[in-house]
């Protein structure tokens, strides 16, 4: 099973800050992932990654949501400008093969908005 | 977009019961996996089943596609199998899509 190493953990930030969560994924894939999960509800997509630019995108995605490769090891999400409704589980997930092959997630990131 | 339809929202059993999660979708689908929430909020791969019945060890799933929907049984209950069981499934070429999950309780 692929590992997919997420950091940091936890994240506390002020409303209004920038922050940038970061994915490692172990193995050399090729389509990554960003969901999230507001507490006590669904997982929901944000978007995904392939070949470095982004492949499909949820309503959610908007302009203060961001995604790169930088090093071509790292697979970020930055959040420009934090809000109270930020606040969630965000996980970052890869497939071994093209989009619909299965699905490995990380451990996830909890950020909390202040 | 597709839509996915986990049931019963809530299910509360003692342990060594048996249950069935259902999972219904509302279009043709390319792949569906089962995933186990623990209470570390980490998402556990459970079962990669587009199609028909795959078993291991106390958990079996099956979907029957041109039916659109899938079934998770749990056998024989633990408390470890407590918290929420997720069905996601995806279309050609698009990103996997949750259910609200089944929140699953086992008590000794």
């Amino acid at each position: 099973e692929p590992e997919v190493t997420q950091t940091p953990s936890h994240q506390v930030t002020q409303m209004g800050q920038e922050v940038i969560l970061r994915c490692v994924p172990i193995s050399n894939h090729l389509y990554f992932y960003w969901y999230r999960q507001i507490l006590g509800q669904k997982v929901e997509f944000l978007v995904s990654f392939y070949n470095n630019e982004i492949s499909e995108k949820s309503e959610i995605f908007d302009d203060q949501f961001s995604v790169e490769r930088p090093d071509g090891s790292n697979f970020t999400l930055k959040i420009r400008s934090t809000k109270l409704e930020d606040s969630a589980m965000y996980f970052c997930a890869i497939t071994t093969g093209g989009v619909n092959t299965e699905a490995f997630f990380g451990q996830g990131t909890r950020l909390t908005v202040v | 977009g597709i839509q996915v339809e986990q049931s019963p929202p809530d299910l509360i059993l003692q342990e060594g019961a048996n249950s069935t999660l259902r999972c219904n979708f509302s279009d043709s689908v390319n792949n569906l996996q089962w995933f186990h929430q623990n209470p570390w909020g980490q998402l556990i791969n459970l079962f990669y089943i587009p199609s028909g019945t795959k078993q291991n060890g106390r958990l079996s799933a099956t979907t029957v596609a041109t039916e659109r929907y899938s079934l998770l049984y749990i056998s024989s209950s633990q408390t470890t199998d407590s918290g929420v069981y997720f069905c996601a499934v995806n279309q050609a070429g698009t990103a996997l899509i949750f259910g609200k999950g089944t929140t699953l309780s086992v008590s000794s």
